[in-house]
């Protein structure tokens, strides 16, 4: 597709489970990033990677997340052990170089 | 503090007002600035890229203080369609972490 897209739209899963969240930026867009909303906020950052490594994960909250982009190009953000929380919208975009972010609809992460 | 705030809304407006946005950014070495738009449950926008002359497209115009490290937004003749949260975003270099504020709800009323 065009766009950047991400998978699930939507995933519930209970307290305590590990949760994978998937983003496959614009084709050729280097720069990747992962933001985390929650109702009535801003986009949260928490991880930007440029190519293959993470180029900053200090908004990463603690140990139990974790992202990967292994080939540049699609990246996985994974949690751990998820609390009620951690539940949220978290949004992946993408970028050439410097320029306009581009957003996926984001993935709708509900921990009961 | 947090590193880039905003007015914290919402604005109601009724359609043809002008309305003002805010944002403070604490970083002084922030070089690049821009305007998100988000409609509500969809994903953010480029609305607009700020300069340090300040630069217009159409009905909105913004504004950089680096002194003041202070931007702003400014809507002219609000549209219903205008209605949407408003996002100050920062990045400190080119290739650098993107910094979202905690936005500006806009609603306009008829």
């Amino acid at each position: 597709g065009a766009g950047v897209s991400q998978t699930p739209s939507n995933k519930v899963t209970e307290k305590g489970k590990y949760v994978e969240l998937r983003c496959d930026p614009i084709s050729g867009h280097t720069a990747l990033y992962w933001y985390r909303q929650s109702l009535g906020q801003g986009p949260e950052f928490l991880i930007y990677f440029q190519g293959t490594g993470a180029a900053d994960d200090s908004g990463l909250p603690n140990d139990r997340f974790f992202a990967v982009r292994p080939e540049g190009s699609v990246s996985t953000l994974k949690i751990q052990r998820t609390e009620r929380g951690d539940s949220a919208v978290y949004l992946c975009a993408s970028s050439f170089g410097a320029g306009e972010l581009f957003f996926g609809e984001g993935s709708r992460l509900t921990v009961l | 503090r947090k590193e880039v705030e905003q007015d914290p809304g919402p604005f109601n407006v009724p359609e043809g007002a002008t309305v003002a946005f805010n944002c403070t950014y604490s970083n002084s070495a922030s070089q690049s600035f821009f305007w998100y738009r988000q409609d509500c449950r969809k994903e953010p926008k480029l609305l607009m890229s700020v300069y340090s002359s300040g630069n217009e497209d159409g009905r909105f115009t913004a504004q950089l203080n680096r002194a003041s490290q202070y931007i702003s937004l400014l809507i002219r003749d609000s549209k219903l369609s205008d209605s949407a949260t408003y996002l100050c975003v920062v990045m400190k270099t080119s290739y650098d972490k993107v910094i979202f504020g905690p936005g500006t709800s806009l609603s306009v009323i008829p």
